[in-house]
């Protein structure tokens, strides 16, 4: 059964940082592209970003860009957002999916001071 | 961006009546290859978003033959032709044809 479990969400003040982390088991994680996507309280879904299989090749939402930045562990079957200088308006759920096919249950990110 | 604009943004039914959502985009969705990529999902609530539909018009794996897929250039459907109660969810269209990938605002089926 292909998984993806989220961690690493919480409250944080703006200006503040986080590391999310996206667990995939029941597949061949090193051959998938892995993409974040958000959903704010207003449950409005946002592409955040993405990262191909092997890591080489990354892209961003102009709204994250230069402040997060994503990454992989294939070794261990993880994808990390690493978000610097949250703001209010990143407060949401954080989802990661393997291409669209298959979604875990997402990590809250609360910003507010 | 693309934009995409949903309707309605509620949609109440009875259970066995169809009903229809669409989706209308800023720009048209065919890709340089020829594809359309357009993708239909449903989130139920407390779940995450589930794919329905792929590229226009194909069903995904485990996906009832009741949920249907249509249109070309910037006008989408989703389509059920029967509504039955687990089908209660929000569903959201989403174009990968331009970069970055974006989502309708939402339509919400709910129950009459």
């Amino acid at each position: 059964e292909v998984r993806l479990v989220e961690s690493g969400g919480g409250q944080v003040q703006p200006g503040g940082s986080l590391r999310l982390s996206c667990e995939g088991s029941g597949f061949p994680f090193s051959q998938y592209w892995i993409h974040w996507v958000r959903q704010d309280p207003g449950k409005r879904l946002m592409w955040v970003s993405r990262i191909d299989s092997d890591g080489t090749s990354t892209s961003y939402a102009d709204s994250v860009r230069g402040r997060f930045t994503i990454s992989r562990d294939n070794t261990k079957n993880r994808v990390y957002l690493q978000m610097n200088g949250l703001r209010v308006e990143d407060t949401a759920v954080y989802f990661c999916t393997r291409e669209s096919t298959h979604w875990g249950r997402g990590t809250l990110v609360a910003v507010s001071s | 961006d693309v934009v995409l604009t949903q309707s309605p943004l509620s949609l109440p039914v009875t259970l066995g009546q169809a009903a229809s959502i669409s989706c209308r985009s800023s720009e048209s969705l065919q890709y340089s290859d020829g594809n359309t990529y357009v993708n239909w999902f449903q989130q139920r609530p407390g779940q995450s978003p589930r794919r329905l539909i792929h590229n226009v018009s194909n069903r995904d794996s485990g996906v009832p033959d009741r949920f249907g897929g249509s249109g070309s250039g910037t006008d989408f459907t989703l389509t059920i032709s029967r509504v039955e109660a687990e089908d209660i969810a929000v569903y959201y269209c989403m174009q990968g044809s331009h970069w970055p990938p974006t989502f309708g605002q939402g339509t919400r089926l709910e129950m009459k």
